[in-house]
């Protein structure tokens, strides 16, 4: 069964700061990575989707980066802001005939003034 | 947005009654799906369609039902609420004709099982 991790839960640091989030999953047999961004009270953002042919794909100060065969992915985001604060969430997808995403709990971030 | 909007936004309601959670997407997306998020579960999914009258499980299906007249609009029913069912609602869909594509999410419905 399909197992997606975020560690760390929740991630505090200073204005203007390049971070790294993490996520792993256990099974490498996935088709495409896709990351959320979920303000408090709000739907989820699509960020960025990778697909399992990719080694990374950008948007803006954000960069996913994805090792299919280490069944782990990273968002890095640059020069962090506080309107970043939020809860970061990595989903993965086994296959190409679903839609049907596999969730790990994500990373609240919080950027310090 | 990808024009997705879900009503109501916040319910509160009995254990026992039947509730109906509606999304409605603009675009002619294919593919939608009802998932709900937990504190200590993150999201999982509910049910799924894969175009009109075509509706599949997902891993926490028991005690909900879909149902998907039109294109546009995807209901999730609760036939007898039960207090486990205190969640909040996404609807999503995935973009374009492909169950692979980007899959983009509504605002969220506020359910409370009393």
């Amino acid at each position: 069964k399909q197992e997606v991790t975020q560690i760390p839960a929740a991630l505090s640091v200073p204005e203007g700061e390049n971070l790294v989030l993490n996520c792993s999953f256990t099974d490498s047999a996935i088709y495409n990575l896709q990351w959320f961004r979920q303000d408090p009270g709000k739907g989820l953002t699509s960020l960025l989707l990778i697909q399992s042919s990719q080694r990374e794909q950008t948007s803006g100060r954000l960069n996913a980066s994805l090792d299919k065969s280490s069944g782990r992915s990273t968002l890095y985001i640059a020069a962090s802001q506080p309107g970043d604060s939020a809860t970061y969430l990595c989903a993965v997808r086994p296959s190409s005939n679903t839609g049907k995403l596999i969730f790990g709990q994500g990373t609240t971030l919080q950027v310090k003034p | 947005d990808a024009g997705i909007t879900q009503s109501p936004r916040h319910k509160v309601t009995e254990t026992g009654t039947p509730v109906t959670l509606r999304c409605h997407q603009t675009e002619n997306h294919r593919y939608m799906y009802w998932y709900r998020q937990d504190p200590g579960h993150g999201l999982r999914l509910i049910h799924y369609s894969y175009g009109v009258k075509d509706t599949d499980k997902g891993e926490v299906s028991d005690g909900y039902s879909v149902s998907r007249s039109k294109t546009e609009d995807f209901l999730l029913t609760l036939e007898s609420a039960t207090s486990s069912q205190t969640s909040v609602y996404f609807c999503a869909i995935s973009e374009g004709d492909r169950a692979y594509n980007e899959q983009f999410f509504g605002p969220g419905t506020r359910l409370t099982v009393l």
